[in-house]
């Protein structure tokens, strides 16, 4: 299979820690990345790799990956971090790339 | 800082085509990245166009290849999209991406601002 599935919604306490996850066959052979798109805005790229944070992303986002499934860690969520959280990926053959469906995350 | 500006038209009517380009400023569209196009129907997820390498090597989803053409201008520094056929399905918020690669890893980064095509009569 070429798709990543996602849970659509996710909701936080704030200063809780929240996981959101991504599962698919391509996660096999390769890892994740995950992008943030708050309303109005493109996305941003949050993790990508094994477990990397671009320059200025807070290092309360965290990523992991088991098997065929990836995830995204925040831990202490604020009500900045409220926002659709994206994953993707080559897909299995590599000649392509697959979005998960996105998550939207509420922090309360 | 690399930056990306997506340009074109707005409105394209069913059955045409949509044509939108890529500016790239602040780093050479020669360099090992793939170049990406992205896009956003209103309210919904990402969905992935295809991609293209300044060789001209490309990549494209198999639910538009039929329909799509991305293209490199290594002397203006862009790139393109060209969408044939359209109809109100293809109205979306279209994004051009810088395609980054690892090992086992792929990430865009960064993003245009993004362009919102409309297709109607």
């Amino acid at each position: 299979s070429s798709e990543l599935t996602q849970d659509p919604a996710v909701s936080v306490a704030l200063g809780q820690t929240v996981r959101i996850t991504c599962q698919g066959d391509s996660l096999r052979t390769y890892y994740a990345s995950w992008s943030q798109q708050k309303p109005g805005q493109a996305p941003v790229v949050v993790i990508y790799g094994k477990n990397n944070r671009p320059s200025g992303i807070p290092d309360r986002f965290s990523g992991s990956s088991s098997g065929n499934t990836a995830s995204l860690t925040i831990t202490g969520a604020l009500a900045e971090d409220e926002a659709d959280y994206y994953c993707n990926s080559r897909d299995s053959s590599g000649d392509h790339v697959v979005f998960g469906g996105g998550t939207r995350l509420t922090v309360l | 800082q690399v930056r990306l500006q997506e340009s074109g038209p707005g409105l394209v009517k069913p059955s045409g085509t949509l044509s939108l380009t890529c500016a790239v400023s602040g780093g050479s569209i020669s360099s090992s990245h793939w170049w990406t196009w992205v896009r956003q129907p209103p309210g919904k997820g990402l969905e992935w166009i295809g991609e293209i390498y300044h060789t001209g090597s490309t990549n494209y989803s198999p639910s538009l290849k039929s329909r799509v053409t991305i293209s490199v201008d290594k002397s203006n520094n862009q790139f393109s999209l060209r969408l044939n056929s359209v109809t109100a399905a293809d109205t979306a918020v279209y994004y051009c991406a810088r395609g980054n690669h690892g090992d086992y890893t792929h990430w865009f980064d960064p993003w245009g601002q993004g362009t919102l095509v409309t297709v109607s009569s």
